[in-house]
């Protein structure tokens, strides 16, 4: 099975900084991997996605992520943080069940951006 | 339209009630999926219908009945749950099973039981 990691239960940056979001992953085959984020009582919000093609994907409100594959990564980056940035991240990738695509999440990143 | 609307947003039931949770896409999906999640942990998966068939069933008591009556409506009925059953119930829509395609989710279902 596919499987993807999230080092750090929490990220503190302050509002201005970059900010890095970790996420390896484990899959045999190609990697399909995503990032969603989630605020405090709402549904998951895709960001971006990794399919093929160039290592740098850009993707929703300024974040972008760097796919690397010899260190299996795939970390959320976004140059200048803000306040409203502040929410839940998990990092996804593609997997088969039983012969259908589902998600495998990881198990989430707290960003916390402070003024 | 990329809205999953779910409702309702909230839900306090009793043990021995009997509720359903809705889920509908406009936007012709064709895969559609119920997932729970309990505070501050990643959505679990529950089911998943293909082309309105049920594809994928995670196990679930059956005190959780999925039910998709057309390609555009997902439903969960719900049936003598337990109170660990209280968390956020989350629908999403996908293109289909491709490997590359993103889901969509709703904003999901708050539900307590008592």
């Amino acid at each position: 099975a596919q499987s993807v990691a999230q080092p750090e239960d929490q990220v503190n940056v302050a509002e201005g900084n970059p900010l890095t979001v970790k996420c390896t992953y484990s899959v045999s085959g190609n990697p399909y991997l995503f990032w969603y984020v989630q605020y405090p009582n709402r549904g998951l919000q895709f960001l971006l996605k990794y399919i093929t093609g160039d290592n740098l994907v850009k993707g929703s409100y300024g974040f972008e992520a760097e796919f690397n594959k010899s260190q299996t990564s795939f970390h959320l980056k976004k140059p200048s943080a803000l306040v409203s940035d502040s929410a839940l991240y998990f990092c996804a990738v593609r997997d088969l069940d039983s012969g259908y695509s589902t998600l495998t999440f990881g198990k989430g990143t707290m960003l916390l951006v402070s003024p | 339209d990329t809205e999953v609307t779910q409702t309702p947003k909230h839900l306090v039931m009793g043990m021995t009630n009997k509720k359903s949770l809705k889920c509908e896409q406009h936007m012709g999906h064709r895969a559609m999926y119920w997932y729970k999640q309990k505070a501050k942990k990643p959505p679990e998966l529950m089911f998943v219908y293909s082309y309105e068939k049920l594809s994928i069933n995670e196990s679930v008591p059956s005190r959780f009945s999925p039910e998709c009556p057309n390609s555009s409506l997902l439903n969960l009925h719900l049936h003598a749950l337990q109170p660990e059953d209280s968390a956020l119930y989350l629908c999403a829509s996908s293109r289909g099973g491709n490997m590359n395609t993103e889901a969509f989710f709703g904003q999901g279902t708050r539900l307590t039981v008592v």
